[in-house]
């Protein structure tokens, strides 16, 4: 089945700069790559996603990359603000296995002022 | 409009005890999906409905764990003599339907948080 790496595991940056967090997924089948952000004791929101068709895609401070190549996918923050502090978790979807998700472990981003 | 909703918010059992765990899904959401979090850990798929059929159950870790959809909008999560192991956060998400392969947005519900003493 899929196997989804996800790095680092703690990202600390000061306020204004960038953060990248990177996921490596196993299936080629895979489709759709979802990323959540999840504040402390709340719900995964999803942020962003992107399928297997585009290679990038953007919205406001964030964006995503897929290299259907490597089989990675990378989330992209710009000019961090404190409220981005939060685990964030990439997710991958293999195409037949119906809605089924599997995530990586999760990366707790700080931001510190 | 509403979206996924759980009960209890919080669950302390004890070892051996039946618990059930609710779900109810954003109106018009045909696809429905538990998982698992532990501590420090990304959700893990347990079983996803279609409708009123569990579709996918592989993630269910052994025979104690069963769902039901009756109506095909709320779910149960029912877990058999319990154990300390499965003390998580265990989380609902719904989305439209997926046809050809391709998913749909999955949202989240805000959880319930079982304890197994």
């Amino acid at each position: 089945g899929e196997n989804v790496e996800q790095h680092p595991s703690t990202l600390s940056v000061q306020e204004g700069d960038s953060a990248v967090i990177k996921c490596t997924y196993s299936d080629s089948a895979s489709n759709y790559f979802p990323w959540y952000k999840q504040e402390l004791g709340k719900r995964p929101q999803l942020i962003i996603d992107i399928r297997s068709n585009v290679g990038e895609k953007k919205d406001q401070r964030i964006a995503v990359t897929l290299n259907k190549t490597a089989k990675h996918f990378s989330l992209h923050i710009t000019e961090t603000q404190p409220e981005d502090s939060a685990v964030y978790f990439c997710a991958a979807h293999t195409r037949g296995s119906w809605g089924k998700l599997q995530f990586g472990a999760g990366t707790q981003v700080v931001v510190t002022p | 409009g509403a979206g996924v909703s759980q009960t209890p918010s919080n669950k302390v059992t004890e070892k051996g005890k039946y618990v059930e765990l609710r779900c109810d899904p954003i109106s018009g959401h045909t696809a429905l999906y538990w998982y698992r979090q532990s501590l420090g850990q990304g959700p893990e798929f347990l079983i996803y409905f279609q409708g009123t059929g569990a579709a996918d159950d592989s993630g269910l870790p052994n025979d104690r764990f069963f769902a039901v959809r009756p109506e095909g909008s709320v779910s149960t999560l029912k877990i058999q003599r319990t154990e300390r192991g499965d003390s998580a956060v265990y989380l609902c998400a719904s989305s439209r339907s997926i046809a050809g392969g391709i998913t749909d947005t999955q949202y989240f519900g805000p959880g319930t948080r079982l304890t197994v003493l």
